[in-house]
């Protein structure tokens, strides 16, 4: 079966760190880029990173040198690494693979983890 | 930055209604355009991009139109399956950066 299944969310104190895991099945990893989205509750969707194929990447501005993305297609597996956490970082963490065509768009989504940032 | 603004935020309509969400783009963004689909307590599901290919498995019942900075989704006739939330998301190209609009959801009249 073709899937995502993120794991590692939790409850972390503001300025603590965390690292998501997302474990690709049914499909070649190494062929597609893959990215993070992030969702607060009841609110909109927010892209989060992203991954080439090649090693490539790529964040927003709210994110940029706090979180790593990174990929070990021997595992089909991706990760990110987040630091310096923020209660603004609480969210649902989806793990998504790029249209193979179009790597901006998200064909493929898991059902995320949960990420919550409190003292 | 490039921003999406949809619309409505909010939508009621009925089975068999035919229903169009709006998506604004501040600036031109081609046709780098995707809709989404959101049910609650589930993952975004790929609808359209490139603002007018349907994505495999999506019924012919939607579809999207548009370029440049406004767009379109277009349920033709609305299925009791479809209540849920719409986004819209585009590419920036320069620097990379995957923005989504605000969402539109869509309840029972």
């Amino acid at each position: 079966e073709v899937q995502l299944v993120e794991s590692g969310g939790g409850l972390v104190q503001p300025g603590g760190s965390l690292r998501l895991s997302c474990a690709a099945s049914g499909f070649t990893f190494s062929s597609y880029d893959m990215h993070w989205v992030r969702q607060a509750t009841g609110k909109g969707l927010e892209w989060v990173s992203a991954i080439g194929t090649a090693g490539d990447t790529y964040y927003p501005g709210s994110v940029k040198g706090r979180f790593t993305i990174s990929r070990e297609n021997a595992k089909n597996s991706l990760y990110l690494q987040m630091n310096s956490l923020r209660a603004g970082d609480t969210a649902v963490y989806y793990c998504a693979r790029g249209l193979r065509s179009s790597f901006w768009y998200f064909d493929l989504w898991g059902r995320g983890t949960l990420v919550t940032v409190s003292s | 930055d490039i921003q999406l603004t949809q619309s409505p935020s909010f939508l009621s309509a009925s089975v068999g209604d035919r229903v169009t969400i709006t998506c604004r783009a501040s600036q031109g963004i081609s046709s780098y355009l995707a809709w989404y689909q959101q049910k609650p307590g589930k993952a975004p599901k790929l609808l359209i991009y490139a603002a007018s290919t349907l994505q495999s498995g999506v019924p012919s019942r939607f579809s999207g139109s548009g370029s440049g900075t406004e767009f379109t989704l277009t349920i033709s006739s609305l299925q009791p399956e479809d209540f849920a939330t719409y986004y819209c998301q585009q590419l920036n190209s320069y620097p990379l950066a995957l923005t989504f609009g605000g969402g539109t959801k869509v309840e029972i009249k």
